[in-house]
């Protein structure tokens, strides 16, 4: 199984709302990314968990909050959002962290805030 | 930060060979150089990975000179469903940022 699976494809969101955004994969990978990607433009690295640990943090405002439960799974919280956050959110898996190894993308899930 | 240029867009004809240049002037000394294909509403997909000189995989070529601030990526022969969005990937020298270039859109045309 070389697929990373993220729920759901869609969100629409008030910017009171909370939600969060699943990302899963069962390759057995131990580094995990998020990425958000505005239209015509290039992912952008949001956060990094390496072996269940967060390594990176791009300076990420707090209202994103990310969490990572196990070595399979990769939890976006989303709280108190703005309308410029609307995004694809991309999921993304690698053996271990480090541009050396090949990184295997989900779908994304395409927020919308109101 | 490093700034990693590529062309906005390019067009070619079914069959051709496409070549596509990344430049990435603050690459971190030891990282490797990722060409990744994104298509419409998909996440990105991994091309080809390499470290200097040439590398070549069933799909594609890249090429790195010496100094390794620049790459090519050489797609053989494209089809119209080579049309996409093509991304360099490289993690920059100062903070060690993982950092896509802007992107090229490939069209191929009949």
């Amino acid at each position: 199984d070389t697929e990373v699976t993220q729920t759901p494809k869609h969100l629409v969101m008030g910017m009171t709302n909370k939600k969060s955004l699943k990302c899963e994969q069962h390759m057995g990978h131990r580094a995990m990314y998020w990425y958000k990607q505005k239209a015509k433009k290039p992912p952008e690295l949001m956060f990094v968990y390496s072996y269940e640990k967060l390594s990176i943090n791009e300076s990420v405002p707090s209202r994103f909050s990310p969490e990572c439960p196990n070595s399979s799974l990769l939890n976006l919280h989303l709280h108190a959002l703005q309308p410029e956050d609307s995004a694809l959110y991309l999921c993304a898996s690698s053996q271990r962290q480090g541009n050396y190894n090949e990184q295997f993308f989900g779908p994304g899930t395409r927020l919308t805030v109101l | 930060l490093a700034k990693t240029t590529q062309p906005i867009s390019m067009d070619s004809y079914e069959g051709q060979e496409v070549n596509i240049t990344c430049s990435h002037n603050n690459i971190a000394t030891n990282d490797y150089i990722t060409w990744y294909q994104q298509f419409p509403s998909q996440g990105p997909r991994f091309i080809i990975q390499g470290y200097k000189t040439k590398v070549t995989n069933e799909v594609a070529s890249l090429f790195i000179p010496a100094d390794r601030k620049s790459s090519t990526l050489s797609l053989p022969r494209v089809s119209l469903s080579d049309t996409a969005v093509y991304y360099c990937l490289v993690q920059d020298r100062d903070g060690n940022k993982l950092v896509f270039g802007a992107g090229t859109i490939l069209r191929v045309k009949s």
